[in-house]
């Protein structure tokens, strides 16, 4: 059983590049999310979808958008690149809501923007 | 915004000891997790605590909540190297939709 995955594992990225993280997971949850982990600073949620056709803003959303392009699919993307977005990002997914539910993790990407 | 604050910062240990790491929360909560996250790797949910209860254990674990002080505690007891690793508290927010993770205690277990 794969969990969450996620695509890239590691990238680096020069200032205004784009790019798409990528995540799947295979339990059939119908919630996902999107965090980002700083030294120092725990992990702070950017976006999540809490059903299929649906996404709302987290804590930090600025200079990100996303799709669910499917129950299993859950994206991320960065338009144009800056310094302050490099981080470890970290895809989760729950079977309901998450204050009732575990969420389970992918092993996130490493993103390295210069 | 930090809804929960993990103590201490870090907490190193031998094998066979017992750790105890604590979490303070700010707003009242529905429930509050425990993750742990070894290094290079995503977190992993260990125990779920709802607001109506004051302990819960499974394994090793012991979790206690108490809602008046908005405080929690996990203990692991007869601690082993492969417990080193970083925890984490998350609280749940009034709508349930989201958690708010705390920063982490770092485990070192030594052999």
């Amino acid at each position: 059983n794969a969990g969450v995955t996620q695509t890239p594992k590691f990238q680096v990225l020069k200032t205004g590049q784009s790019m798409t993280l990528q995540c799947a997971q295979d339990m059939n949850h119908n919630s996902m999310y999107w965090y980002r982990q700083d030294p120092g600073m725990g992990l702070r949620l950017i976006y999540y979808s809490a059903s299929e056709g649906t996404t709302d803003k987290g804590e930090v959303p600025n200079g990100y958008n996303v799709s669910r392009l499917n129950k299993r699919e859950f994206s991320l993307r960065l338009e144009s690149a800056a310094p302050s977005q490099t981080s470890v990002y970290f895809c989760a997914s729950s079977a309901g809501q998450a204050g009732n539910q575990p969420q389970h993790f992918g092993d996130g990407t490493r993103l390295s923007i210069l | 915004s930090q809804q929960g604050e993990e103590d201490p910062q870090a907490l190193s240990i031998q094998e066979g000891e017992n750790a105890t790491m604590n979490c303070s929360y700010k707003t009242s909560i529905n429930n509050l997790q425990w993750y742990r996250q070894n290094s290079g790797r995503g977190l992993v949910h260990l125990i779920l605590i709802r607001s109506n209860e004051r302990e819960k254990h499974s394994g090793r674990l012991r979790v206690t909540l108490d809602t008046s002080k908005k405080s929690s505690s996990l203990l692991i007891t007869a601690s082993r190297a492969a417990d080193t690793a970083s925890y984490f508290c998350a609280t749940d927010n009034s709508g349930y939709s989201t958690l708010t993770f705390g920063k982490g205690t770092m485990l070192l277990v030594s052999p």
